[in-house]
């Protein structure tokens, strides 16, 4: 099973800032990578999908990038509804597909 | 516009099942694979399985004997069923659609507004 870690667990950020958040892999996973956004008591969101490409009608201020083992999305500026938990989800070693465990962005 | 409506909250006790359904709206149905992921409160996601348009399944190994995941293409419906039911399968359950028709697997970009299931 590919395990993705995530890091920071928890990250606090300015709205305004610009925010980088990774996931890891334990194996290549090349580009089968997605991001999602979840806010509290939401279903998650899709971002990203083949790590780098935006999901229909997702700002230009997210971006994804990296393959192998090393992802990152960036928020570029951040507004108020971007503080929420992200996951990154692979889909090249499957079954099973696996998650990230969350990075929290919270407003500092 | 496109939707996945899921059936309301369930309660059950140890040992029983549950089933819950997943209905699609504003898109061809049978065009999408619909995956199955579950979170226990204040957890993270974990992938169940899948089932194709033509009920083919894939589960994860965890879940291998317990669960099924079938499809109504006539009514535009999904549905896991999850046997032998502890208190550690308390969670939301959600469906979700790949992105992209005809694809077995990739982001999962419409989602069910999730389904609670408490075993207690």
């Amino acid at each position: 099973e590919t395990v993705l870690t995530q890091s920071p667990a928890t990250l606090s950020v300015s709205p305004g800032e610009r925010a980088t958040l990774s996931c890891r892999a334990s194996q290549s996973v090349g580009s089968h990578l997605a991001w999602y956004q979840q806010r509290p008591g939401q279903a998650p969101r899709l971002l990203i999908y083949g790590a780098s490409t935006r999901a229909t009608g997702l700002p230009a201020r997210f971006s994804g990038s990296g393959s192998g083992t090393e992802f990152t999305l960036t928020i570029s500026s951040l507004q108020s509804e971007d503080f929420a938990v992200y996951y990154c989800q692979q889909y090249y070693n499957w079954p099973p597909v696996t998650f990230g465990q969350g990075t929290r962005l919270e407003i500092k | 516009q496109v939707q996945l409506v899921q059936s309301g909250a369930e309660g059950r006790r140890p040992g029983a099942s549950v089933k819950v359904s997943c209905k699609a709206s504003g898109y061809s149905f049978s065009d999408y694979y619909m995956h199955w992921v579950r979170q226990a409160p204040g957890q993270g996601l974990e992938w169940m399985g899948r089932v194709n348009p033509d009920n083919g399944t894939q589960y994860a190994q965890k879940f291998q004997g317990r669960v099924t995941m079938t499809r109504d293409t006539s009514i535009s419906t999904a549905y896991m069923e999850l046997s032998r039911l502890t208190s550690g399968d308390t969670a939301v359950y959600f469906c979700a659609r790949v992105w992209e028709p005809a694809t077995m697997v990739n982001g999962l970009d419409v989602w069910g507004q999730g389904t609670m299931v408490t075993v207690s």
